[in-house]
């Protein structure tokens, strides 16, 4: 699976859209973009993947370039409780060694009130 | 509907136990994997099952850990002659299918060995 680039970290007021970028740039056709968060002691939560087209659902938006070497989530009202975190993750979605999810060290993102 | 669930939430053991946790995936679902997290990283891959058979462990350490799935849902993740290295949060996640299904995890099982 393709390797990701995260920041370490990064602070967003409350109330206002937090956008976590990640860099693919090794990124193959057939390889999809995973997002997943992980709240202090507990365990990774999903939230979003796609493939080329953006994608939108309750918790997030996911934002691919055009030549898919990066992306950014967008989390359009940031609460406290979004404070995590956010793991960007590569991974062919259909045959070989894809069910492997492999986690970098992801971007902790702090909330601020 | 419930979750993916781990037990216990805590373990701690002194060195050279014998440990087991247990994962009960999400009902219905197929595939059950395990993942190991320690202090300051992301999880990493320990051994994917589909329904009773381990179709991967390339990720377990050494032959001290084990895994088992006997019916097809819950597994057990052994781990024998424990190790201080042994410590970390043992994650359990489970998906419909296999390979391309995504991946919901349990809140995981916190395993101290002093």
């Amino acid at each position: 699976d393709a390797k990701t680039t995260q920041p370490t970290s990064m602070d967003c007021a409350e109330g206002r859209a937090a956008n976590l970028p990640c860099n693919h740039s090794t990124i193959s056709g057939n390889e999809y973009v995973y997002w997943y968060r992980q709240i202090h002691s507990q365990g990774p939560q999903y939230i979003i993947h796609g493939l080329k087209n953006n994608e939108t659902n309750e918790m997030a938006s996911l934002i691919i370039t055009e030549d898919r070497k990066s992306s950014t989530l967008i989390l359009p009202h940031a609460t406290l409780r979004d404070t995590a975190v956010y793991y960007c993750i590569v991974r062919v979605d259909s045959g070989g060694s894809n069910y492997k999810l492999t986690f970098g060290k992801g971007t902790l993102l702090t909330v601020n009130p | 509907g419930a979750g993916v669930s781990q037990t216990p939430s805590n373990k701690v053991t002194e060195k050279g136990k014998y440990v087991e946790l247990r994962c009960d995936p999400i009902s219905g679902h197929t595939a059950l994997y395990w993942y190991r997290q320690s202090l300051g990283q992301g999880p990493e891959f320990l051994i994917y099952f589909q329904g009773t058979g381990a179709a991967d462990d390339s990720g377990l350490p050494n032959d001290r850990f084990f895994a088992v799935r006997p019916e097809g849902s819950v597994s057990t993740l052994k781990i024998q002659r424990t190790e201080r290295g042994d410590s970390a949060v043992y994650l359990c996640a489970s998906s419909r299918g296999g390979k391309g299904e995504t991946q919901y995890f349990g809140p995981g099982t916190r395993l101290l060995v002093l």
